[in-house]
C-alpha cells in the first residue's frame, strides 16, 4: 500500500541534541499527524497539523505543516532518553477524521545515547 | 477512564488456521479501525466500522473481515492464515470526525 516517504530511517544521537525528521508525500494532504510508538505499544498521538503553514509545540516536540501540504516536519530540541522510539508521520486528506484515513509513514527510529 | 484495549496480547497460530481479536475501543469513541503493521513499517490500513458497518476498507484480502457490536466494541477474523499475515496487529478508536487513539496490539505469529 501507499506510504509517506520518511526520513531519516534512524538516528543515533547523544542526550541533549536536537532532532530533526521529515516526511514527504507525492499528494497533498489537509492534515498532518506525528506520532511515537514505543515497543510493545500502539502509536501514541503527539501533534496534529490542520493548516498549511502551522507551526504547533508539545513541550520539546515542534511540528510543522509545509506550505505546500507535500510534506511536514518534526523537531525535538534537547533530547533526554525517554524520547528513545519510532516516530511515524501521517497525512490525511481530510480536515477531520469521519471516512478519511490517514496513510503513515515508514517511522524513524530514534536511539538517544546517555 | 480506559483507554482502547485489545485482547489477547499475543497469539501462535499455523498456517490455515483461523483467528479473532478483539478490540474495545475509548470512552465516547463509536468509531474503530483496525491496522496491521508488520516488522519495520508503518501500520496499514485494513478496515473501518461505524455503525455497526464496514465504511471503509483498505488493500486487503476478503480473509480479513470484520464486525462492530451495539457497545462498539469491534473484532477482527482472519482466515486461512498465511505467514505473511504475521504482524502486529492494531486497533484504532475515535469519535467519527476525530483523531484515532491507538491500542497496544495484538502480536500475532503464524508459523
Amino acid at each position: 500500500g501507499q506510504q509517506l516517504n520518511q526520513s531519516p530511517q534512524s538516528m543515533f544521537i547523544q542526550e541533549g541534541e536536537d532532532v530533526s525528521m521529515n516526511c514527504t508525500s507525492s499528494s497533498i494532504f489537509n492534515t498532518w499527524l506525528w506520532y511515537k510508538q514505543d515497543p510493545g505499544e500502539g502509536p501514541v498521538l503527539l501533534i496534529a497539523l490542520y493548516k498549511a503553514g502551522e507551526l504547533t509545540s508539545n513541550g520539546r516536540l515542534t511540528a510543522q505543516f509545509g506550505i505546500t501540504r507535500k510534506d511536514s516536519f518534526l523537531n525535538i530540541s534537547a533530547s533526554i532518553p525517554s524520547d528513545v522510539g519510532i516516530y511515524f508521520c501521517a497525512g490525511r486528506r481530510g480536515a477531520s477524521g469521519g471516512s478519511y484515513i490517514p496513510t503513515f509513514g515508514r517511522g524513524t527510529s530514534l536511539i538517544v545515547h546517555p | 477512564d480506559a483507554g482502547v484495549t485489545q485482547s489477547p496480547t499475543h497469539l501462535i497460530k499455523t498456517r490455515g488456521q483461523q483467528v479473532t481479536l478483539r478490540c474495545s475501543p475509548k470512552s465516547g469513541h463509536d468509531t474503530v479501525s483496525w491496522y496491521q503493521q508488520a516488522l519495520g513499517q508503518g501500520p496499514q490500513f485494513i478496515f473501518q466500522y461505524y455503525e455497526e458497518e464496514e465504511r471503509q476498507r483498505g488493500n486487503f484480502p476478503d480473509r480479513f473481515s470484520g464486525h462492530q457490536f451495539p457497545n462498539y466494541s469491534s473484532e477482527l477474523n482472519v482466515n486461512a492464515l498465511l505467514l505473511g499475515d504475521s504482524a502486529l496487529y492494531l486497533c484504532a478508536s475515535s469519535p467519527w470526525d476525530g483523531e484515532q487513539f491507538f491500542g497496544p496490539g495484538t502480536r500475532l505469529t503464524v508459523l
